[in-house]
């Protein structure tokens, strides 16, 4: 069946240090992807997406990378600062009859100072 | 520009209590949703709307009930609250498929 799951729960990362979260999905049909950031307390929020024709896309700090041939995702983020601390996880779309987002259960993040 | 915003944040009700969780949403978006979290599981699609008076399953829809009567609303009702419904709720928003969901900031509920 389909999932999307995490290589690591956690993650400790040194302060200015870039970090790469992994993420692994096994619908070979799934064509659009998210990652997500949640903060405690807090809803999650959108980071950067990237759609099944693209192998890479750039955003502010961020980077996401897709390779469609092992099914595998991860996030770069680089120069991290101690607000980047939460659980990050990426979800993916697939349609069944209707659309799908399926989400991973998270890595947590923590930014050592 | 407030995005999506749940009342209430926390609430706690007794099994067999019923109650209703409001959503509410600024940025003109046609599909919402409702998901649960819970420890070591994904977030889980319990309901969503594509349009105002449209309602459909979603993954885990058993015991729970929505209404989108207005584009902006959308309400997320327990008729008889079981204690495996203890989680905390969360509504999103977005324009369409495979575009960003825009997440509340959740209601924790807990049933005894």
């Amino acid at each position: 069946g389909e999932s999307v799951g995490l290589h690591l729960p956690t993650l400790s990362v040194q302060e200015g240090d870039n970090s790469i979260i992994n993420c692994a999905y096994s619908n070979s049909a799934s064509d659009y992807f998210i990652w997500y950031k949640q903060e405690s307390g807090k809803g999650p929020q959108f980071i950067i997406d990237i759609r099944s024709n693209m192998d890479k896309r750039q955003g502010q700090r961020v980077t996401v990378l897709l390779n469609k041939t092992v099914k595998h995702l991860s996030l770069q983020i680089a120069a991290t600062q101690p607000g980047d601390s939460a659980v990050y996880f990426c979800a993916e779309n697939v349609y069944f009859g209707n659309e799908k987002l399926t989400f991973g259960t998270g890595t947590r993040l923590t930014i050592i100072p | 520009n407030a995005g999506v915003t749940q009342t209430p944040k926390f609430r706690v009700l007794k099994t067999g209590q019923s109650m209703t969780l409001l959503c509410a949403q600024d940025m003109n978006h046609e599909y919402m949703y409702w998901y649960r979290q819970d420890p070591g599981m994904g977030l889980r699609l319990i309901h969503y709307s594509v349009g105002e008076g449209t309602t459909a399953k979603g993954e885990v829809p058993d015991g729970y009930n929505v209404s989108r009567l207005k584009k902006q609303n959308f309400l997320l009702g327990l008729e008889s609250a079981a204690p495996s419904q203890t989680s905390v709720y969360f509504c999103a928003s977005s324009w369409v498929v495979r575009s960003p969901l825009h997440f509340g900031n959740g209601t924790r509920l807990t049933v005894t």
